[in-house]
């Protein structure tokens, strides 16, 4: 079983649209989690970071985290063609994070239609 | 601007021949790390490196090797390359921990190497 679990999609919604991407982790250590957004021929850009559970909010994006059922999630709120990416999530935990290490997931190609 | 920059951005290499890419920060970061990118595997972490002369193997560290003389950069060689090191590179760097902890990296825009 993967660490990090990420639906590869693709996803295709309507301009305006609210998306929802996930992930699912398996260790509980992981306390610390991330979205980058990734366009075609170039390096993922970190969208979204945050901390244990909760919701954070940036904009149009909101990142939540329960860490209960191990789930994490991105929202986009009037999806944007310019929103068209691929979406990684990404986590550690404290003593992985403090050596470097990232755990990323498959990432979901999102295209948004005009 | 504050950035990370990888060379070559594509190269085509015979299998065994040598070479080298590179990888500088301008960020003063500590930490530095190389990722390679394949469909449905994802992103795989290398090696990383947390100073000056600290280096450490990732997940996939079999076939490359990485040096870290100076802050700034972070080559990766693959000695003897083979076809199955046909992948998208990304080198990354981040600050060390202060403050408030944020582990996110900073993200070069890859180099897409085929080995023939």
């Amino acid at each position: 079983q993967k660490e990090v679990e990420q639906d590869p999609g693709p996803l295709s919604v309507p301009e305006g649209a609210i998306v929802s991407l996930n992930c699912t982790y398996s260790n509980s250590a992981f306390q610390y989690f991330m979205w980058y957004r990734q366009y075609s021929r170039k390096g993922p850009e970190l969208l979204m970071y945050t901390y244990s559970s909760g919701n954070k909010e940036d904009g149009r994006f909101t990142a939540q985290v329960d860490k209960s059922s191990k789930y994490i999630s991105l929202f986009i709120r009037d999806s944007q063609p310019s929103d068209s990416a691929t979406y990684l999530c990404a986590t550690t935990s404290l003593r992985a994070g403090n050596t470097g290490k990232l755990i990323f997931g498959q990432g979901t190609t999102l295209q948004v239609k005009p | 601007e504050a950035q990370v920059t990888q060379n070559p951005r594509y190269l085509i290499t015979v299998t065994g021949k040598k070479l080298t890419v590179t990888c500088s920060q301008n960020m003063n970061h500590e930490y530095m790390s190389w990722y390679r990118q394949d469909p449905g595997l994802g992103l795989r972490q290398i090696y990383y490196s947390m100073n000056v002369e600290v280096t450490d193997k990732g997940d996939v560290p079999e076939g490359y090797k990485v040096s870290r003389k100076e802050k700034r950069n972070f080559p990766l060689i693959l000695e003897s390359p083979s076809p199955n090191q046909t992948s998208l590179y990304f080198c990354a760097s981040r600050a060390s921990r202060t403050g408030a902890p944020n582990y996110g990296y900073t993200f070069g825009s890859g180099t897409r190497l085929t080995v023939v």
